[in-house]
């Protein structure tokens, strides 16, 4: 199994310009989620997912939209990036209800915005 | 989900065992304690997690006070890949999967 993996793994954009942070896995999980780590600050979740269909918002969910059309991947679009959003962000994903709180994360994407 | 307090950082020599505390004098009764770490430019990974017993695995172990009120992890032999950024995180179990992460610990090993 590749894990979670997350593409691009460097992306520089100009602000105003869209883009789309690509999320998969192949453990056939059913819960995904989207993180955003500052420098200093721990992890802040942006959206989460429990299933193909079903996302809902974190805590930091401005500016951003997901879908989840398959169980395995789960995109991240960026509509209008501002220098606010640079930042390192991570997909995750884990299994059933019973294991909810156990994740796996990917590599991390990092955003610059100028 | 109940809040936690950690120290900022801490040091541990290599070879000795380093015991990270945490303190969630909040939680709830259905609460679970995770502990996840971040080595530096990586992405989090899972630890351990426990309800009341204590708890112990390959990487680790977690003690959870009789009150639930604090915990500790012990890395039994710290070596200079453990240091990171430790998280200390309660939650509910559940369908819904959101880890609200804080600042966390960071351990510094010392040769």
């Amino acid at each position: 199994n590749a894990g979670v993996t997350q593409t691009p793994k460097f992306q520089v954009l100009k602000t105003g310009q869209s883009m789309t942070l690509q999320c998969a896995q192949d453990m056939n999980h059913e819960y995904m989620s989207w993180y955003r780590q500052d420098p200093g600050m721990g992890l802040r979740l942006i959206h989460y997912s429990v299933g193909a269909g079903i996302t809902d918002q974190g805590e930091v969910p401005n500016g951003y939209n997901v879908s989840r059309s398959t169980t395995e991947d789960f995109p991240l679009r960026l509509l209008s990036a501002a220098p606010s959003q640079t930042s390192v962000y991570f997909c995750a994903s884990s299994p059933g209800s019973g294991l909810a709180g156990t994740q796996y994360f990917g590599p991390g994407t990092r955003l610059l915005v100028l | 989900d109940a809040k936690t307090t950690q120290p900022t950082s801490m040091d541990c020599a290599e070879g000795r065992a380093a015991n990270l505390p945490c303190n969630h004098s909040t939680i709830s009764g259905n609460e679970y304690v995770y502990w996840y770490r971040q080595i530096h430019s990586q992405g989090p990974q899972y630890i351990i997690h426990g309800l009341k017993n204590n708890e112990t695995n390959e990487m680790a172990s977690l003690i959870i006070t009789e009150d639930r009120k604090s915990s500790t992890l012990i890395l039994p032999h710290a070596t200079l890949r453990d240091t990171a950024v430790y998280y200390c995180i309660v939650r509910v179990g559940g369908a819904t999967n959101k880890l609200i992460f804080g600042t966390g610990t960071l351990l510094a090993v010392q040769p």
